[in-house]
């Protein structure tokens, strides 16, 4: 149990399709993340929320869509995605984005993305 | 953002010591040298961080070179359940961002 809960952990969708990955943070936490693993490749931050607030998009197509209604809860909505979105997508949390020394971030267990 | 400097892999055997060293010769002063390590088909998971003083929490310990130019992160012994990729990361104070490069792929042999 890490605290940071993804839903769902595996999602196959099609091209056309419109579908959501959830995360919520049973930590207290006012920072958000999102980033994404691809086979053979570092983790890359995607998105990143302060207080319900976006403070970094990392240059990512539009056609992934951050939602932070608040704290606990940050949302990524998938449309139109290609096959090379298909990916592990992890939602983390922190203190606050700017907190620094021990400012631990806490990853989720990931959602396996297919897209066909 | 300044980079680290990783060797893909390295290999251990079961209860001996393992030293995985980093280096990030362009670390700015107040950078933050973190340790994340992720396990197969999980999330990654923090280790241990450090400013400028060697680190030990019951995880493992960081050795911090007098420059900062390179740290190492020591497994005192390793089991098998540490086998999985270590991240040495720098996390600038002004951005708060981590970014992870590829990592070493620890082995543990029995």
């Amino acid at each position: 149990e890490t605290g940071v809960t993804q839903t769902p952990r595996h999602l196959v969708m099609g091209m056309t399709n419109k579908k959501s990955l959830k995360c919520e943070q049973h930590l207290g936490h006012n920072a958000m993340y999102w980033y994404k693993q691809s086979a053979k490749k570092p983790l890359e931050l995607m998105f990143v929320y302060n207080f319900k607030e976006q403070t970094e998009n990392n240059s990512v197509p539009s056609r992934f869509s951050p939602e932070c209604p608040n704290s606990s809860h940050l949302f990524l909505h998938l449309h139109t995605l290609q096959p090379e979105d298909s990916a592990l997508y992890l939602c983390a949390s922190s203190q606050d984005q700017w907190r620094t020394g021990s400012n631990t971030i806490y990853f989720g267990e990931g959602s396996w993305l297919t897209v066909v | 953002d300044a980079k680290t400097t990783q060797p893909n892999s390295m290999e251990s055997n079961e209860e001996e010591p393992v030293h995985l060293p980093c280096n990030h010769s362009t670390i700015s002063g107040t950078d933050y040298i973190h340790w994340y390590r992720q396990l197969p088909s999980q999330g990654p998971e923090y280790v241990i961080h450090g400013l400028t003083s060697n680190v030990n929490n019951r995880m493992a310990s960081l050795a911090i070179a007098e420059d900062r130019k390179s740290s190492t992160l020591i497994l005192h012994r390793a089991t098998l359940r540490d086998a999985a990729v270590y991240y040495c990361i720098l996390r600038p104070r002004n951005t708060g961002k981590l970014i992870f490069g590829q990592g070493t792929t620890l082995q543990v042999k029995p």
